[in-house]
């Protein structure tokens, strides 16, 4: 299993709500990765796990909230986004930092 | 800091025939990797090739190869016998192998390749 799974594929949210990404992997990788990547533009690293403790915050807004429950899952909360917000988040994961990585197929977000 | 660029934003090639996409790169790091991800429509980025910087020999993988020159720090993708399927955005990518940079991928701006029937 080569796999890493994003849900939902697409959201739309209002600015006032929460919601929640999840990305799953059991590839027994022990690092992930989220990314947000606006239309025809490279991804933006946000926030890397490693070993289930956040390593990396790329200087995300505090609207942002990763959360790795276990090794196979982490999440992306949001809240009060704010319209430009809207973009593909995708995840990855890779066997440890000093791996290649693995990407899911994203999540289109729409704030509204 | 270590920097990608692609210099081509466009790219068009015959089915059947190869096409080489550009990537160079600036780092003052004698060991690190390079990757070519694929993008298609669909979205999913899909890794298309590695090269570890410490390995002399050209990676390969199936109709896709690449051109590593360690010291004019180019880095470029040919792609042979182009097929309908290979049409998407391409990225370059570096990786630092400082533990320390935690696997952080630094991406050039993409190169959009087309493929004509």
């Amino acid at each position: 299993d080569t796999e890493v799974t994003q849900t939902p594929k697409h959201l739309v949210m209002g600015m006032t709500n929460k919601k929640s990404l999840k990305c799953e992997q059991h590839m027994g990788h022990r690092a992930m990765y989220w990314y947000k990547q606006k239309a025809k533009k490279p991804p933006e690293l946000m926030f890397v796990y490693s070993y289930e403790k956040l390593s990396i915050n790329e200087s995300v807004p505090s609207r942002f909230s990763p959360e790795c429950p276990n090794s196979s899952l982490l999440n992306l909360h949001l809240h009060a986004l704010q319209p430009e917000d809207s973009a593909l988040y995708l995840c990855a994961s890779s066997r440890t930092g000093d791996s290649e990585q693995y990407f899911g197929p994203g999540t289109r977000l729409t704030v509204t | 800091a270590q920097t990608v660029t692609q210099s081509q934003p466009e790219m068009s090639v015959q089915e059947a025939e190869t096409v080489t996409l550009s990537c160079t790169y600036d780092t003052s790091e004698s060991d690190y990797y390079l990757f070519w991800y694929k993008q298609p429509p669909s979205r999913q980025m899909i890794l298309v090739i590695r090269q570890e910087a410490y390995k002399q020999q050209n990676a390969t993988e199936n109709r896709f190869s690449v051109n590593f020159q360690k010291a004019a720090k180019s880095f470029s993708l040919k792609i042979s016998d182009s097929q309908l399927g290979d049409a998407a955005m391409y990225f370059c990518a570096y990786r630092s192998s400082d533990y320390n940079q935690g696997g952080k991928l630094i991406f050039g701006q993409g190169t959009e390749l087309s493929v004509k029937p």
